[in-house]
C-alpha cells in the first residue's frame, strides 16, 4: 500500500507556482521522497527526489518539512503542459523495492 | 536513446485469446519493470527483473500471467486466456545503476472484449 497521503485533485492558474502537498508521516529515516508525473496517454515521468534537504532542479523544487514527514513539489511557474496526476511516492535508499504509486493529486493550470 | 519502447500501443482481442507485450528498456539499463494500472488509478507493480533474473512478483500476478527477460535485454509479458478483467494499461519501465529513477514507456493499452 501507498505511504503517502495526497489530495485528489488541486486547480492553478498558468504562470503562477503550483503547490503540492504529500503527507508521509510514516517514513522510516532511511527513505527517500519521489514524485513522478503523467501526463495523459503517457507513462509516469520522474521529477525530483530528495532524502532530508530541499532539493531543486530544472523541473521543480522539493520542499521536505524537519521532521519528513510532509513535504511540497513546487512548480515555480505553471503552463498548461504541467496538467498532469502527480504521485509523491516513498521508496528505501537501496533502490531493491519497486515505486509503489498511489493514486495522485491530478493537477488542472488553468489558462 | 530512444527511451523504453512497448508494443503493441494497443491491443484489442476476445476473452480467452492470450496475448503477448514486448518492451525494449533503455539499453544498459539492468532493471526492468511491469506494472498494470486502470482508470482512475496509479499504475500497479507486477513484477521487476535484474538483467535475466526475475526478482518479485506482486500477488497481483496471476498463474495466468508470465514475464520473461531473455538475456537480460527486451522483455515479454504473456496473459493466458484473457479475462474481462485484465482491461488495463501495461506499463514497462527500465532503469540503470543506482535504480533511482525509472522511465517508463508509453504503455500497451489492452481491451479485452
Amino acid at each position: 500500500d501507498a505511504k503517502t497521503t495526497q489530495p485528489p485533485s488541486m486547480d492553478c492558474a498558468e504562470g503562477r507556482a503550483a503547490n503540492l502537498p504529500c503527507n508521509h508521516s510514516t517514513i522510516s529515516g532511511n527513505e527517500y521522497v519521489y514524485w513522478y508525473r503523467q501526463i495523459h496517454s503517457q507513462g509516469p515521468q520522474y521529477i525530483i527526489h530528495g532524502l532530508k534537504n530541499n532539493e531543486t532542479n530544472e523541473m521543480a523544487s522539493l520542499i521536505i518539512t524537519e521532521d519528513r514527514k510532509s513535504s511540497t513539489l513546487i512548480l515555480p511557474h505553471a503552463t498548461l503542459r504541467d496538467t498532469a496526476v502527480y504521485y509523491c511516492i516513498v521508496r528505501g535508499s537501496s533502490g531493491n523495492t519497486p515505486l509503489v504509486f498511489g493514486k495522485g493529486t491530478r493537477l488542472s493550470v488553468i489558462a | 536513446d530512444t527511451g523504453v519502447s512497448q508494443n503493441p500501443r494497443h491491443k484489442i482481442t476476445k476473452r480467452g485469446q492470450n496475448v503477448t507485450f514486448r518492451c525494449d528498456p533503455i539499453s544498459e539499463h539492468n532493471r526492468l519493470y511491469w506494472y498494470r494500472q486502470t482508470l482512475g488509478q496509479g499504475p500497479e507493480f507486477l513484477t521487476y527483473f535484474q538483467n535475466e533474473a526475475q526478482l518479485e512478483k506482486s500477488r497481483l500476478l496471476s498463474d495466468r500471467f508470465s514475464a520473461e527477460r531473455p538475456k537480460g535485454s527486451f522483455s515479454t509479458l504473456e496473459i493466458q486466456r484473457t479475462e474481462q478483467g485484465d482491461s488495463a494499461m501495461y506499463l514497462c519501465a527500465s532503469s540503470g545503476r543506482g535504480n533511482e529513477k525509472l522511465f517508463f514507456g508509453s504503455g500497451t493499452q489492452l481491451s479485452v472484449l
